[in-house]
């Protein structure tokens, strides 16, 4: 595709469950971001996958957090066992390898009720 | 650790006046960026300055690197409506295998 794109654009479930946010990169970007943005509030860093190294998962928040990148190309970002504090919009960014602009996708809007 | 802080947070100004936005780090960036986001879209990237020192100008915004390239601002002459949004600023850090850290962002407001 052109730009970056997330699935689901808003996703409402209950807490407790487990949900799954998915990103397509632009083809060829090989870093790939993920980010978390509360309502008002500057972006959060989550996750970093750059090629074939190992992911920087410094950002993320605690372990019902995970985030995977399969074939460096799709990345899925799950959290387990949800909780009222997750809800937020969750962006992914990817960038070129040797590029410095990242391009976001619009988001996926979570809300645990 | 490589954080950056933005000022002011919040900023709500009046049709025709100017702003700034500053952005700083205790860290020597590669590289910054400065990215607009409006209400449900992601940021889109505005400019990227590399060169301590280096000014670059878009239209009516004017984006500063500091010479020892811990330090930006953005400046905004007679500002409009349109420019309304979240100005956020990112670093990226060699070190960091250019991993981009951002900034919490300043939400600017122009009135009518």
């Amino acid at each position: 595709g052109a730009g970056v794109s997330q699935s689901p654009s808003n996703k409402v479930t209950e807490k407790g469950k487990d949900v799954e946010l998915r990103c397509d990169p632009i083809s060829g970007h090989t870093a790939l971001y993920w980010y978390r943005q509360s309502l008002g509030q500057g972006l959060e860093f989550l996750i970093y996958f750059q090629g074939n190294s190992a992911p920087d998962k410094s950002g993320l928040p605690s372990d019902r957090f995970s985030a995977e990148r399969t074939g460096g190309s799709v990345s899925t970002l799950t959290i387990q066992r949800t909780q009222q504090e997750d809800s937020a919009v969750y962006l992914c960014a990817t960038r070129a390898g040797g590029g410095t602009e990242a391009f976001f996708g619009q988001g996926t809007r979570l809300t645990v009720v | 650790t490589q954080l950056l802080e933005q000022s002011p947070q919040f900023l709500s100004i009046q049709e025709g006046e100017n702003l700034t936005v500053y952005c700083n780090s205790s860290s020597v960036f590669s590289s910054l960026q400065w990215y607009r986001q409006e209400p449900g879209e992601g940021p889109v990237l505005l400019v990227t300055v590399v060169t301590g020192g280096e000014v670059k100008k878009l239209k009516r915004l004017t984006f500063q690197f500091g010479d020892a390239r811990k330090d930006s601002s953005l400046h905004i002459t007679a500002a409009q409506p349109g420019d309304t949004g979240l100005y956020l600023c990112a670093g990226a850090y060699r070190s960091n295998d250019y991993k981009l850290s951002f900034g919490a962002g300043t939400t600017v407001t122009v009135r009518a």
